[in-house]
């Protein structure tokens, strides 16, 4: 089945500190993978892709097919990072995970 | 430029009730998507349209679904007879790739409430 999996609804650090957002995929193709995000009152946008390997506003994701993961990181956490991350699969079709809140307190 | 947009942007329907939500992509863009978000989960395809032509439907959830795109620009969703787990943020995104592509724009949503 392809599926992909956050498992955490609700992430909370403090300013500064490292954040590390989780993404597990299910897909036996090979797989495209993407972060969006969505921040307050705004619509939801494309964050970065795995094929760029570029960064953005400070995030970047590797793509590990061993254990079939996407994580996104970012070493400093700032509060303005607050907003719903979703990660995103596309195969026929693109396929969201569930999203993550990410609460950046002051 | 202007981004997709959408309208209603906030609809409240009886039980039973037809509902038609419109979608303006951003002109030119030859892609387009339409997506069911209900409450705490992420965007679940519905249906994606090349220009006029309607090449998957694959995740609409009934045939009380109805999407069309007649001159390839604007969209409309159809729910007719609308039940309860019909409600959520149907949202529409386009792209001036053709396929799948990842870099969708997306409009602000339509949040249907059925009562």
């Amino acid at each position: 089945a392809q599926r992909v999996t956050q498992p955490e609804k609700l992430l909370s650090v403090f300013k500064g500190a490292p954040v590390e957002l989780k993404c597990n995929y299910s897909y036996s193709g090979s797989p495209e993978l993407f972060w969006y995000v969505q921040y307050s009152r705004q619509r939801l946008q494309l964050l970065l892709r795995h094929i760029s390997r570029e960064s953005i506003k400070g995030f970047t994701a590797d793509l590990n097919k061993g254990e079939t993961s996407f994580h996104l990181k970012k070493p400093f956490a700032q509060e303005e990072d607050s907003a719903m991350y979703y990660c995103a699969l596309r195969t026929d079709k693109l396929i969201f995970g569930t999203g993550t809140r990410l609460q950046v307190f002051p | 430029g202007a981004g997709v947009s959408q309208s209603p942007r906030y609809k409240v329907a009886k039980r039973g009730q037809d509902v038609a939500l419109r979608c303006d992509p951003i002109s030119g863009h030859v892609s387009l998507f339409w997506y069911q978000q209900a409450l705490g989960q992420g965007p679940e395809f519905l249906t994606y349209f090349q220009n006029e032509a309607q090449l998957d439907k694959s995740g609409l959830p009934s045939d009380r679904f109805f999407a069309e795109r007649p001159e390839g620009s604007v969209s409309t969703l159809k729910i007719q007879r609308t039940q309860q787990e019909d409600s959520a943020v149907y949202l529409c995104a386009s792209s001036s790739s053709l396929g799948i592509s990842y870099e969708q724009y997306f409009g602000p949503g339509t949040r249907l409430t059925v009562t």
